[in-house]
């Protein structure tokens, strides 16, 4: 399976939103919900910020919000803050095999 | 707390075989689908596989399909990866994590182990 398709690179300033996308096909990202979204420091383990599109695990702002449209899911981040600095990355389910696979991955930086 | 703690990461040749383990606690194991996903230093994270909490569901990512295997003991809260066949691509830090429900998300990951395929 191919990765998702994620920009490389994302930037704004802090205070501002920035959205990321993650680009499938129907047979991921378009055909169901399971999709999830991970940010991770260097040398840091992933963490999960967003599951089944739009849901927040506890302890997770809600500067960080999930959406989708068709085959595309995105990751929007509202008031931007220094360490929102960090790779992103999305991940979802797909069909054929049944397996998940994660998007390319996006640096953001805050300017 | 919950803790999951990988192991077994190594230097092997081409062609070689290893065992990684996860050892978890904190929680009901058993209750929980588990995943393994690997990431080259660097660069980005891969799914490798994950299986069902009784075993009895198991599903691999292109990459490592018939070569890789996922298997667990829920008496010994443990999570394996057999790794055979391998190859230089890889060569990567793997991380044990565990589902959230049956969404194929990631709510903890261990810090990982690293594997170095080369002669």
């Amino acid at each position: 399976q191919s990765a998702l398709t994620q920009p490389a690179s994302v930037s704004g300033s802090p205070g501002q939103s920035i959205t990321i996308s993650c680009t499938g096909t129907s047979t991921d990202v378009g055909g169901y919900n399971s999709v999830s979204w991970y940010q991770q420091h260097p040398g840091k383990v992933p963490k999960l910020l967003i599951y089944e599109v739009t849901d927040r695990p506890s302890g997770i702002s809600s500067r960080f919000s999930g959406s989708k449209s068709g085959s595309t899911v995105s990751l929007t981040i509202s008031g931007l803050q220094a360490e929102d600095e960090a790779d992103y990355y999305c991940s979802s389910y797909s069909s054929t095999p049944p397996s998940y696979v994660f998007g390319s991955g996006t640096k953001v930086t805050v300017l | 707390e919950v803790q999951l703690v990988e192991s077994g990461g190594d230097l092997v040749q081409p062609g070689g075989s290893l065992r990684l383990s996860c050892v978890v606690s904190g929680f009901t194991f058993s209750n929980y689908w588990m995943t393994w996903v690997r990431q080259v230093p660097g660069k980005g994270l891969e799914w490798v596989g994950n299986i069902r909490q009784d075993g009895g569901d198991k599903n691999y990512g292109g990459s490592v399909r018939g070569r890789f295997t996922i298997s667990r003991d829920n008496s010994k809260n443990s999570l394996y990866l057999q790794m055979n066949s391998l190859r230089a691509d890889d060569s990567a830090v793997y991380f044990c994590a565990r589902d959230v429900r049956a969404t194929g998300a990631h709510d903890y990951w261990g810090q990982g182990t690293l594997v170095t395929v080369s002669s």
